[in-house]
């Protein structure tokens, strides 16, 4: 059974860096074709890619993000970590981190629960 | 960036009715297209993968056809529980982008 569990403070104050842990169970991070991303979403919105580790340890960032985010793996702890810096209340969001299945067909197939962030001074 | 375009934003339906909701890309993207079902406070939930490949436990009522620019969701008689909000998602290139989501409601 595959489960992922996002971690992480629910508030943040502005201008601080947000560090978010995703626990996950029942797959390797190192099996080919196995990835692990974040997709946030903020209240009322639609949701909006962030980015993407996968088994070769390679990383993917959103184009508008990029400058701001940074995603690491730990395969020994079966966890994927995304930090965030300068937040802003408009980063106010729910984050989900999700598994990615990448061959001919890539898409998201597990979700964790998502974990609402609340950026307030 | 490829931007995704759903159509429309929200849709009134009653249980027993055939729907379908569109989604545009801004290129051409083959069949790297996904869709996925999201209720209020829950993760979303994936449906259909490659543009017409049913998610395994998804019922058969839902399916998806298109290719190209061009996309649909059809659920083909609505039950209660499909009232939720649906969006569409490329994966043809990095970075992964969604549609802006269409919602559905009982009419």
């Amino acid at each position: 059974q595959v489960t992922l569990r996002e971690s992480g403070p629910a508030l943040v104050k502005p201008t601080q860096t947000l560090t978010l842990t995703c626990t996950f169970s029942g797959f390797s991070l190192t099996t080919t074709g196995m990835c692990v991303t974040w997709i946030r979403q903020p209240p009322g919105k639609a949701l909006e890619w962030l980015a993407r580790v996968d088994w070769e340890d390679d990383k993917y960032y959103s184009t508008s993000l990029k400058t701001r985010l940074t995603i690491s793996r730990d395969t020994s702890k079966n966890q994927v970590v995304l930090t965030m810096t300068s937040m802003d209340p408009v980063d106010t969001a729910t984050y989900f981190c999700a598994r990615i299945r990448a061959g001919r067909s890539q898409y998201i197939d597990q979700w964790g629960q998502g974990t609402l962030v609340t950026v307030s001074s | 960036d490829i931007q995704m375009t759903q159509s429309p934003s929200s849709l009134s339906a009653s249980v027993g009715d055939r729907v379908t909701i569109t989604c545009r890309a801004s290129q051409s993207i083959s069949t790297y297209l996904n869709w996925y079902q999201q209720k209020p406070g829950k993760a979303p939930t994936l449906l259909i993968f490659g543009a017409s490949s049913l998610q395994s436990g998804v019922p058969s009522r839902f399916s998806g056809s298109g290719s190209g620019p061009d996309f649909a969701l059809t659920i083909s008689s609505l039950q209660p529980e499909d009232f939720a909000t649906y969006y569409c998602q490329q994966s043809y290139s990095t970075p992964i982008t969604f549609g802006q989501g269409t919602r559905l409601e009982m009419k």
